[in-house]
């Protein structure tokens, strides 16, 4: 059975802090990682999109990178605000079934 | 706001009894993908549609079964309804096959009661 751990479970920073989050998943059969921001009573909402070992990407103070020799992925918030309080999720698409399989999130709360 | 819909946002019913849960897809997305959201567990994936034809199975219990019309909206037919049924179900689209970002609709809560 494929499992995708995320660590920590949860976290609090204060405001203007930076951050990061682990995401790892087993290396064989993979495809693409997914990263999501989930608001609470919102619906998730896609951050990134990884295929390639060693694939950084950025959006505004958001930025990740993947390691798919080892089976990870790092998700990074510099500068943290109120607003970036939400769950963080990240999600392994496998080749050959193209079933994803989602880890249970990093809940961060940013204080003011 | 996704641009994914699902209708109803509500739905309270027995066990026992069969729903169907809908959702169109953001204009020209080919792939839609339904998951389950239950209280003691985080998001499921269930199934995949692509420009209507079953591209990938989760966890899909027998009791379920989903499909895609020509227009690509989806319909998530739940049967036989259990107590541990009641969850929040997503849908979301995606323009293509493969990794592309996925939209997600705002959800149905289904409660069995």
């Amino acid at each position: 059975i494929l499992n995708v751990e995320q660590s920590p479970q949860s976290l609090h920073v204060q405001e203007g802090d930076s951050t990061n989050f682990t995401c790892s998943f087993p290396s064989s059969n993979f495809y693409a990682l997914h990263w999501y921001r989930w608001e609470t009573a919102k619906s998730p909402e896609a951050l990134f999109v990884m295929t390639l070992n060693g694939d950084e990407k950025k959006k505004g103070r958001i930025s990740a990178t993947l390691n798919t020799k080892e089976g990870y992925s790092y998700l990074y918030i510099k500068g943290s605000q109120p607003e970036d309080s939400a769950t963080y999720l990240c999600a392994l698409s496998t080749s050959g079934t193209y079933k994803y399989i989602f880890g249970t999130g990093t809940r961060l709360k940013v204080l003011a | 706001d996704s641009g994914v819909t699902q209708t109803p946002k509500h739905l309270i019913t027995a066990t026992g009894q069969r729903v169907t849960l809908r959702c169109s897809p953001r204009s020209g997305d080919l792939s839609v993908y339904w998951y389950q959201q239950s209280l003691d567990q985080g998001l499921q994936f269930l199934i995949q549609y692509y420009n209507g034809e079953e591209r990938a199975k989760g966890n899909i219990l027998e009791r379920f079964s989903a499909q895609q019309f020509p227009d690509l909206h989806s319909e998530l037919n739940l049967s036989s309804l259990e107590l541990g049924d009641s969850a929040l179900y997503f849908c979301a689209s995606s323009a293509h096959l493969g990794a592309d970002e996925q939209y997600f609709g705002p959800g149905t809560r289904l409660t069995v009661t």
